[in-house]
């Protein structure tokens, strides 16, 4: 059984198309994250939510929107795509912060 | 500016030998975990650290975390193909909202 599933793995778009990541834990945990690992593998966080609850919501642009619809569920929507925007996105969950437990990741790569 | 500073970046052995990498910061984290990250897949946790002077044993790897909790090291010893990979510290702070603080990394690569 996948803990935290993310799809899709590869996602290959134009430049200013939209695109959704959709992200399950069947974990049981109360937070999820979805963090950006750039080129050079440095992972930053974007956002955070806590039972459905926005906690974390760092100096992202507006483009990207995360969606929770329930504690187990942690969408992340992104609108008129830019080349900048190529990364690895991965989602995560923890139980009030303990160990994170990582997705396998969704290669975004805009062209 | 890097809250979490690891070194070293790159890390090329043979089997058999030992290596340390470590973890500095000039802020204090109430926890530090170290993940080991294969490529085409997410970080997998390896160890947490929450106490000042703790120091956890997994196999070959040992992990210290400092007495004043601003820093840590992995080390490894005897090397071996299968260590092979990409591992990273990561940090939480003393404050509520907010999440795990990751280093840049160490790409360990150990041939045979």
């Amino acid at each position: 059984d996948t803990a935290v599933s993310q799809t899709p793995k590869y996602l290959v778009t134009q430049m200013g198309n939209d695109k959704s990541i959709k992200c399950e834990q069947n974990l049981g945990h109360d937070t999820m994250y979805w963090y950006k690992q750039d080129s050079k593998k440095f992972l930053k966080i974007m956002f955070s939510y806590n039972n459905k609850e926005l906690i974390i919501n760092e100096t992202v642009p507006n483009r990207f929107s995360p969606k929770s619809p329930d504690k187990a569920h942690l969408n992340l929507h992104i609108n008129s795509l830019e080349l900048g925007d190529s990364a690895v996105y991965f989602c995560a969950s923890s139980l009030q912060n303990y160990g994170y437990t990582f997705g396998s990741g969704t290669r975004l790569t805009v062209v | 500016t890097q809250l979490l500073e690891q070194s070293p970046q790159f890390l090329s052995i043979q089997e058999g030998e030992n290596l340390t990498v470590y973890c500095n910061s000039s802020s204090v984290f109430s926890s530090l975990q170290w993940y080991r990250q294969e490529p085409g897949e997410g970080p997998v946790l390896l160890v947490t650290v929450v106490t000042g002077g703790e120091v956890k044993k997994l196999k070959r790897l040992t992990f210290q975390f400092g007495d004043a909790r601003k820093d840590s090291s992995l080390h490894i010893t005897a090397a071996q193909p299968g260590d092979t990979g990409l591992y990273l510290c990561a940090g939480l702070l003393n404050q509520a909202g907010t999440a795990l603080i990751f280093g840049k990394g160490t790409t360990l690569s150990v041939s045979s």
